[in-house]
């Protein structure tokens, strides 16, 4: 089945020690991101990686770190969290077909991470 | 100014009845135009997608794009409980996916 599979989906855990997010897809798809959700905010990219070993800032990047050095993988790593990283984080990817709208293919998601930093 | 305008509602309708949601946005140079629903506990599903301006029908799910107003809107027809989830607009342009914040729809029976 084809899938984007986030671990753990929920966490605990207290300011300032350091934890990870791990993603999967078994699509082999190139592009791959992480969101934050929050009430009243919506959905926002953390990262996003068009490839391995390629990444970039997406719209709220501080405190977070990403990695792609696999292209089915893609953790997400905050070195050092705090209570306002308690979020719904989702991963998610797309293949990035050549030609027209090459950018554009729909994203899959996984089924998000519940973080809570106390 | 957001980019992306969605009134997170709630919206509650009964079961059978027609729902209209609303995105408005501002940059016009977004190109592709999507409607993800999403249920409680889980990740964002892709429901329509659209390019140009029009109607797009799936189902009872009709997706419409009027680029000169920068409105989109979803439809759908005969509203089933299981049709009771958030929607959310998302609009792209090259590699930027911007999403609406959602709006939270409950459909009774």
């Amino acid at each position: 089945e084809a899938q984007v599979t986030q671990n753990p989906r929920y966490l605990i855990t207290v300011t300032g020690k350091k934890l990870t997010v791990t993603c999967s897809q078994n699509m082999n798809h190139e592009y791959m991101s992480w969101y934050r959700q929050d009430p009243g905010l919506g959905l926002r990219q953390i990262y996003y990686s068009m490839n391995v070993e390629v990444t970039d800032k997406g719209d709220v990047p501080e405190g977070y770190k990403v990695s792609r050095k696999e292209k089915r993988n893609f953790p997400l790593i905050l070195e050092s969290p705090s209570p306002n990283q308690t979020s719904l984080y989702f991963c998610a990817s797309r293949p990035l077909a050549p030609g027209p709208g090459s950018y554009n293919s729909p994203l899959h998601f996984g089924n998000g991470t519940r973080l809570t930093v106390t | 100014q957001k980019e992306v305008e969605q009134d997170p509602g709630p919206l509650s309708v009964p079961e059978g009845a027609i729902v209209s949601l609303n995105c408005t946005y501002s940059n016009s140079a977004f190109q592709y135009f999507m409607w993800y629903r999403q249920y409680s506990r889980k990740g964002p599903e892709l429901l329509m997608y659209t390019y140009s301006s029009g109607n797009k029908e799936d189902g009872r799910f009709t997706a419409q794009v009027d680029k000169s107003s920068k409105y989109i809107s979803l439809f759908i027809r005969d509203s089933q409980p299981s049709d009771s989830a958030t929607y959310l607009c998302a609009m792209s342009v090259r590699t930027a996916l911007i999403f609406g914040k959602g709006t939270t729809l409950s459909v009774s029976s």
